[in-house]
């Protein structure tokens, strides 16, 4: 059964740090990976979908890695925002069902 | 990007009653929509997979009799929360399989926000 772990729970950081979120997932046979934004109350916005053979993805201040044989992705943002204080979830989808299969996601906030 | 829609977009009911929530893909065809319930400051757990013209699967612990769900088109989805209780207020989100360039990709609604007095 896959399972999805995002490392850190929660980050606080100044504005204009860099910063690196973390994803793992335990079955490697995946479809692709996709990381989200939640804004409180809100739903999903889509930011990076990366295919299994792709090893990363890149949009803006965000890129995001894959590394599909190690079940790892990382999702970095540049020059932090207080804009992109959210939450961030991770979600990989298998192979064979396309259900997406989410972590518990980091909860972000950029000081101003 | 494809859009999906649900409506109603927050509903308020009381213990007993049935609720009906609705998603649609609105510019595309999915002949799978999935449905995904959020409790607060939790992540979305997947309860059921809506495959046009047949019946949902279900995820473990889901009760098909009290989440019934409908994919009577290639662009509808309805999931009716039976006889609902306190316990069953969350956030409601589906979502629609698309095939883009010959690559798979959800494309999520806006969500619909049950609370159940």
């Amino acid at each position: 059964k896959q399972e999805v772990t995002q490392i850190p729970a929660a980050l606080s950081v100044p504005e204009g740090e860099n910063l690196v979120l973390n994803c793992s997932f335990t079955d490697s046979a995946i479809y692709n990976l996709q990381w989200f934004r939640q804004d409180p109350g809100k739903g999903l916005t889509s930011l990076l979908l990366i295919q299994s053979s792709q090893r990363e993805q890149t949009s803006g201040r965000l890129n995001a890695s894959l590394d599909k044989s190690s079940g790892r992705s990382t999702l970095y943002i540049a020059a932090s925002q207080p804009g992109d204080s959210a939450t961030y979830l991770c979600a990989v989808q298998g192979d064979s069902s396309y259900k997406l299969i989410f972590g518990s996601g980091t909860r972000l906030l950029v000081r101003p | 990007g494809a859009v999906v829609s649900q409506h109603p977009s927050w509903v308020i009911c009381k213990s007993g009653t049935s609720v009906k929530i609705e998603c649609r893909s609105l510019d595309f065809q999915a002949t799978t929509m999935f449905w995904y319930r959020q409790f607060p400051k939790q992540s979305l757990m997947l309860m059921a997979t809506s495959n046009e013209g047949s019946k949902a699967t279900y995820e473990q612990g889901v009760e098909k009799d009290k989440f019934l769900i409908n994919h009577a088109s290639l662009t509808l989805s309805t999931l009716t929360v039976t006889s609902a209780h306190p316990e069953d207020s969350s956030f409601y989100i589906c979502s629609a399989n698309a095939e883009t360039s010959g690559n798979h990709e959800q494309f999520f609604g806006p969500g619909t926000r049950l609370t159940v007095l």
